[in-house]
C-alpha cells in the first residue's frame, strides 16, 4: 500500500536554532504534499499544502518564512521551522493523497518537535 | 470555509458496550474519511465514503454517509480496550485539495 515516511520522529532545539523535516513517498508519487500541525488532545491543522515544483499555500495565520516548505521532487517534501521557538514545540504531520479522487490520504507519522 | 463538528469529543465505556460517533457539516463533501489515531502517531485511515447513504462496514466498526453528503457516522459494536484512541472524521473539499478535519473523538474502552 501507498507509505509515506516521515523523519524524524523526535527532535528536540535550541531556541532559535532551524529544524528540518522530510516526508518522502516511498511507493507512489505525490505531486501535492499537506503538513499539519497537531497540539495535544487537538485535532489536525493543515498548515500549507506543498505543490512539487511551484510555491506552497499556505493557510491564514501561518508565516510562510518561518516554516519553508520545499517540494522539489515527486517523493519528497520538507518543512523548515526556522528560528524555532518553544511555542513552536507541537506534532507535526505530513500526509499525501496516494490516488486521484477521493480515495483518502496516508500519512506519515509525525514528528515531535520539542523546542526548549 | 466549509467546517466538521464532530461529537461526542469524548468518550468513556466499558468494554462490550456500543457507541455512536457523529460528524456533521452544513456543507456538502466530495467524500469523508475516517482516521483513528494513536498518541505519537499519525492518523491511519479506516474508511472513505463517497455515495450519499452509503455504508460500510469494516468488522465491528459501521460507516454510514448522510443522504446529503453532509454528515457521517461511525457506529462502533461491543467495544474493546484495542479500539481505545484518536477518531477523526475529515472531509474532502469539494472542487479543492483540501481535507477538512472534525475536532476528533477521544475514545477510551475500559477492560
Amino acid at each position: 500500500g501507498a507509505v509515506v515516511s516521515q523523519h524524524p520522529s523526535r527532535v528536540i532545539c535550541k531556541s532559535g536554532t532551524s529544524v528540518k523535516i522530510e516526508c518522502r513517498s516511498l511507493d507512489f508519487q505525490a505531486t501535492t504534499m499537506f503538513w499539519y500541525r497537531q497540539f495535544p488532545k487537538q485535532s489536525l491543522m493543515l498548515m500549507a499544502t506543498s505543490n512539487e515544483g511551484s510555491k506552497a499555500t499556505y493557510e491564514q495565520g501561518v508565516e510562510k518564512d518561518k516554516f519553508l516548505i520545499n517540494h522539489a521532487s515527486l517523493t519528497l517534501s520538507t518543512l523548515t521551522v526556522t528560528s524555532a521557538h518553544p511555542e513552536d514545540s507541537s506534532f507535526y504531520i505530513c500526509s499525501a493523497r496516494y490516488l486521484t479522487g477521493t480515495d483518502g490520504y496516508t500519512f506519515g507519522s509525525g514528528t515531535r518537535l520539542t523546542v526548549v | 470555509t466549509q467546517l466538521l463538528e464532530q461529537s461526542p469529543q469524548f468518550l468513556s465505556i466499558q468494554e462490550g458496550e456500543n457507541l455512536t460517533v457523529y460528524c456533521n457539516s452544513s456543507s456538502v463533501f466530495s467524500s469523508l474519511q475516517w482516521y483513528r489515531q494513536e498518541p505519537g502517531e499519525g492518523p491511519v485511515l479506516l474508511v472513505t465514503v463517497v455515495t450519499g447513504g452509503e455504508v460500510k462496514k469494516l468488522k465491528r466498526l459501521t460507516f454510514q454517509f448522510g443522504d446529503a453528503r453532509k454528515d457521517s457516522s461511525l457506529h462502533i459494536t461491543a467495544a474493546q480496550p484495542g479500539d481505545t484512541g484518536l477518531y477523526l472524521c475529515a472531509g474532502a473539499e469539494t472542487g479543492g485539495f483540501k481535507t477538512i478535519f472534525g475536532a476528533g473523538t477521544r475514545l477510551f474502552v475500559k477492560a
